[in-house]
C-alpha cells in the first residue's frame, strides 16, 4: 500500500529557517517523482515544486523558484521541503503528493501525504 | 499564468446530478487532455478522483464522471449523497516547463 506520511505541525517566527519531511512506502521511492503542494488558510491549492529522487531532478513553479527547496534522502525514502528564512505569508498547510509524470507531463496527483501546517508569526 | 476558473459553490439535493465546471484556455485545459479532478473534504488531504479528463481511479464511485469541451472541463456527481459534500478542484497541464495550473475550487453543498 502506497503510504506518505508527512511531519507535524511547526510552530516559527519570521526569520527561522524550517525543513518539513515526507516518508513515501509501499512503492519505489527513487523511480517516482514527489511534488509539494501548498494550501493558504481558506484558499486553494498551488504547486510547488517536484522532484526526482532517482536522479535529484528538481522543478519548481515560478512563485516559489529561489523561496523553497526540495531534497530528498533515498536511503531514508524521505523528500523534505525547507525554507532557509521563513515569513508569515508561509504560514499554510503544505501537502507532499505522488505525481504521476509521463513525457515530463504531470498526468495527476494519485496519492498524498496528510498535510503539514506551518504557522509563522511575524 | 492565472488559475483555471471553476465556480465558488454548486449544490443539488440528494439523489440530483450535480455539474462543476472548469474553464481554461487553449494553452491548457483546451490544449491537452491532461485534466484531473481533486475532491478534499474538510481537514482532510485531497484525493484523486479522475484523470486524462474522464478516467477513474480504482475505488472511486461511478457516479462520478468528467468530461471536456472546448476550453472548458467538467465534473458531474450522479445520485448526490451527503457524503459528496466537499471542496472539488481541477487541475490541468498547461505546456512544458509548467507543473500545471489548479481551478479556485468549488464548495459543493449537498442539500
Amino acid at each position: 500500500e502506497v503510504q506518505l506520511v508527512q511531519s507535524g505541525v511547526e510552530v516559527k517566527k519570521s526569520g527561522e529557517s524550517l525543513k518539513i519531511s515526507c516518508k513515501g512506502s509501499g512503492y519505489s521511492f527513487t523511480s517516482n517523482w514527489i511534488g509539494w503542494v501548498r494550501q493558504m488558510p481558506g484558499n486553494g491549492l498551488e504547486w510547488m515544486g517536484i522532484f526526482y529522487p532517482g536522479d535529484s531532478d528538481a522543478r519548481y513553479s515560478p512563485s516559489f523558484q529561489g523561496q523553497v527547496t526540495i531534497s530528498a534522502d533515498k536511503s531514508i525514502t524521505t523528500a523534505y521541503l525547507q525554507w532557509s528564512s521563513l515569513k508569515a505569508s508561509d504560514t499554510a498547510m503544505y501537502y507532499c503528493a505522488r505525481p504521476i509524470v509521463v513525457r515530463g507531463v504531470v498526468i495527476r496527483l494519485d496519492y498524498w501525504g496528510q498535510g503539514t501546517l506551518v504557522t509563522v508569526s511575524s | 499564468q492565472s488559475a483555471l476558473t471553476q465556480p465558488p459553490s454548486a449544490s443539488g439535493s440528494p439523489g440530483q446530478s450535480v455539474t462543476i465546471s472548469c474553464t481554461g484556455t487553449s494553452s491548457d485545459v483546451g490544449g491537452y487532455d491532461y485534466v484531473s479532478w481533486y475532491q478534499q473534504h474538510p481537514g482532510k488531504a485531497p484525493k484523486l478522483m479522475i484523470y486524462e479528463v474522464s478516467k477513474r481511479p480504482s475505488g472511486v464511485p461511478d457516479r462520478f464522471s468528467g468530461s471536456k469541451s472546448g476550453n472548458t472541463a467538467s465534473l458531474t456527481v450522479s445520485g448526490l449523497q451527503a457524503e459528496d459534500e466537499a471542496d472539488y478542484y481541477c487541475n490541468s497541464y498547461a505546456g512544458s516547463n509548467n507543473l500545471g495550473l489548479f481551478g479556485g475550487g468549488t464548495k459543493l453543498t449537498v442539500l
